[in-house]
């Protein structure tokens, strides 16, 4: 059973332009939602997270906002750039059990 | 660098045979986890291990097993090898299991049964 849904699975975004990225979680003990970045050839790369005591967390470009009653969450990447292009998890994973669950990931590409 | 060693980085074998991947956690993390990717199946969860304890098990088949050392490195053996187990072999770590401890990836070792 697939606990954290993620869509799209690919995107293609211009220089400048805001990248969204969605996902649905179905366990509602689930209370920590990061997103990774995963470049070819590389593991995956921890970008932010987000607890579900807040609606909303931002670190540069990058933004997660948060629905706790709809359990849905999202990535939002302003100003995308060339180097953003990578393939982007977001995952979940409850208290005292640090195994993340993963969504099924989202081709991102940013054309110049 | 996320400071996860794993070896091999490529590995090509036959149907039916055994490998065994290694991995070194980062300097001071406790926690160690195994995850499948695959182009079909995404990011799967397979194990983790906890100061050589196993603390939780996700959709790892009864063909592959897990274990971590004293000295906190762990081996994933893969045994009775189909082709379909061809993939990308992630080891993670993190600190202590409880808080706000980010897990760390390696870059993998690919898999490649043939």
């Amino acid at each position: 059973q697939q606990q954290v849904k993620q869509s799209p699975q690919s995107l293609i975004v211009q220089k400048g332009g805001i990248s969204i990225i969605n996902c649905a979680y179905e366990n509602t003990a689930f209370d920590y939602f990061p997103w990774y970045q995963q470049f070819p050839g590389k593991g995956p790369a921890l970008l932010i997270a987000i607890r579900p005591d807040v609606s909303e967390k931002k670190e540069g470009r990058f933004t997660i906002s948060f629905n706790k009653s709809a359990k849905q969450f999202s990535l939002h990447i302003m100003d995308s750039q060339p180097g953003d292009s990578a393939t982007y998890f977001c995952a979940a994973s409850k208290t005292g059990r640090r195994a993340l669950t993963f969504g099924s990931g989202t081709r991102l590409q940013v054309q110049p | 660098d996320s400071g996860v060693t794993q070896t091999p980085k490529h590995l090509i074998t036959a149907t039916g045979q055994r490998v065994t991947l290694r991995c070194s956690p980062r300097s001071g993390d406790l926690s160690v986890y195994w995850y499948q990717q695959s182009l079909d199946q995404g990011l799967q969860f397979l194990i983790q291990y906890y100061n050589g304890e196993e603390r939780a098990k996700g959709n790892i088949l009864e063909r592959f097993s897990a274990q971590q050392f004293p000295d906190l490195h762990s081996e994933l053996n893969l045994s009775s090898l189909e082709l379909g187990d061809s993939a990308l072999y992630f080891c993670a770590s993190s600190a202590s299991s409880g808080g706000r401890n980010t897990i760390y990836f390696g870059e993998g070792s690919w898999l490649t049964v043939v």
